[in-house]
């Protein structure tokens, strides 16, 4: 099963503010995913990310929000005006090539004051 | 899109019986369904998938049964323990699609 982890665990920051959260996957993987849940509230898609690229995003994710891979392996989650609503525990998961399953990583929970 | 329904919100059940959570999806195409355990400050871990070319699975005290025309599957927990309490989530990719719209969860109590 892959390993992914997340930094920070949990994110403290002010409205307005940027934050950037990362995303390790242990093994190699093509397939990246973003999705976030509000608290007490079901897992929600942000955005998909495939060979460097996004191959699908809901409506969650507008302008505010961008993705990249800048070194290769870590793959990041930038937040460039947060609001209070963007509060939420935010998982990163992984999919292998050739399987249906994601494998979510432990999540970074982030409040915004 | 696909709209998926899970049924209870919560269950509570004793040590040793038996917990069921039902799913209900829309979309005929999909055809891999997965559930997912996803205990306090933690994220979902997938517990067991099936795909539409079977009716049933089973690993040790759990079940996943799928009825492809009524558009429903079901987790089966058997002898429940105090360590199976967690909140459990199902989740459908649409057809074509590896993207999975997620039910809104079930909150699963063991009492010992």
């Amino acid at each position: 099963e892959p390993e992914v982890t997340q930094t920070p665990s949990h994110q403290v920051t002010q409205m307005g503010q940027e934050v950037i959260l990362r995303c390790v996957p242990i093994s190699n993987h093509l397939y990246f995913y973003w999705y976030r849940q509000i608290l007490g509230q079901k897992v929600e898609f942000l955005v998909s990310f495939y060979n460097n690229e996004i191959s699908e995003k809901s409506e969650i994710f507008d302008d505010q929000f961008s993705v990249e891979r800048p070194d290769g392996s870590n793959f990041t989650l930038k937040i460039r005006s947060t609001k209070l609503e963007d509060s939420a525990m935010y998982f990163c998961a992984v999919k292998p090539p050739g399987a249906d399953t994601q494998y979510f990583g432990p999540g970074t929970r982030l409040t915004v004051l | 899109g696909e709209n998926v329904e899970q049924h209870p919100s919560t269950l509570s059940v004793q040590e040793g019986d038996s917990a069921v959570i039902k799913c209900t999806y829309s979309d005929s195409a999909s055809n891999y369904f997965p559930w997912y355990k996803q205990e306090l400050g933690k994220g979902p871990q997938l517990i067991i998938d099936i795909r539409s070319n079977v009716g049933e699975k089973k690993d040790q005290r759990i079940a996943v049964t799928l009825n492809k025309t009524a558009k429903h599957f079901s987790l089966h927990i058997t002898e429940t323990q105090p360590e199976d309490s967690a909140v459990y989530f199902c989740a459908v990719p649409s057809g074509g699609s590896y993207i999975p719209t997620f039910g809104r969860g079930t909150s699963l109590i063991v009492h010992p």
